[in-house]
């Protein structure tokens, strides 16, 4: 079992729709990404986190650290958000990231 | 403000042909520095990392190497491709203490032919 995961593996949605993308951990956190990955391969660092909730924009992501799972919310969809988003896991007991398989987002105009 | 530069952005190079990728950070000192790769429908892995000048731990065995002959300078390089070896090669930072964020380069897709 990977040791964090994600939850749609690909996602499809109509503009302006509600998105949410689901990330669950195993192991020992200190901090918990999600980065955005664009066709051209570039990744750009969305959020930080390790408790409570962060809002930028249109996005909206949470933790909940007894449950071990975040959630990375997009409202008012918009084809220009179609891309891979990763949830990434800083561990505890080493000075490493452990990235997530990646959901991919299309967004229909 | 700190920031991170990664080249090149793209690179094609031959099977058994050398690699030297280069990565800086500007606007701190003492970075840990990282390289990740993500294969192709794959998810990224982390090959090395420092924390210090000369300082390299590996986490993969494979037929690459990392250096970092400047606190600020982190550079990923082979002697001889595979075609393996292609993928798309990020490279990060963090700040030495606890708790600090990543910062992630902007990527090298890396095609050997």
């Amino acid at each position: 079992k990977n040791e964090v995961e994600q939850s749609p593996q690909n996602l499809t949605a109509q503009e302006g729709e509600f998105i949410t993308i689901n990330c669950s951990y195993s192991v020992g956190i200190s901090a918990l990404h999600w980065l955005q990955q664009h066709p051209g391969g570039g990744i750009v660092s969305l959020f930080m986190l390790s408790s409570g909730k962060k809002k930028h924009g249109r996005l909206i992501a949470t933790i909940n650290i007894q449950e071990k799972h975040s959630s990375l919310h997009i409202t008012a969809s918009h084809p220009r958000d179609s891309a891979v988003y990763i949830c990434a896991a800083s561990k505890t007991s080493y000075d490493k990231v452990i990235f997530g398989p990646g959901t991919s987002l299309s967004v229909i105009p | 403000s700190q920031t991170i530069h990664q080249w090149p952005a793209t690179l094609v190079q031959p099977v058994g042909s050398p690699l030297s990728l280069e990565c800086t950070v500007e606007g701190t000192s003492n970075p840990n520095l990282y390289w990740y790769r993500q294969a192709a429908g794959r998810g990224l892995q982390l090959l090395f990392y420092s924390v210090g000048i000369g300082q390299i731990s590996s986490e993969v065995p494979q037929n690459l190497s990392a250096s970092r002959p400047q606190d600020r300078q982190f550079i990923l390089s082979s002697k001889k491709l595979l075609l393996s070896d292609s993928g798309f090669y990020l490279c990060a930072w963090r700040p030495g203490w606890v708790g600090a964020g990543y910062t992630f380069g902007s990527g090298t897709r890396l095609t050997v032919v």
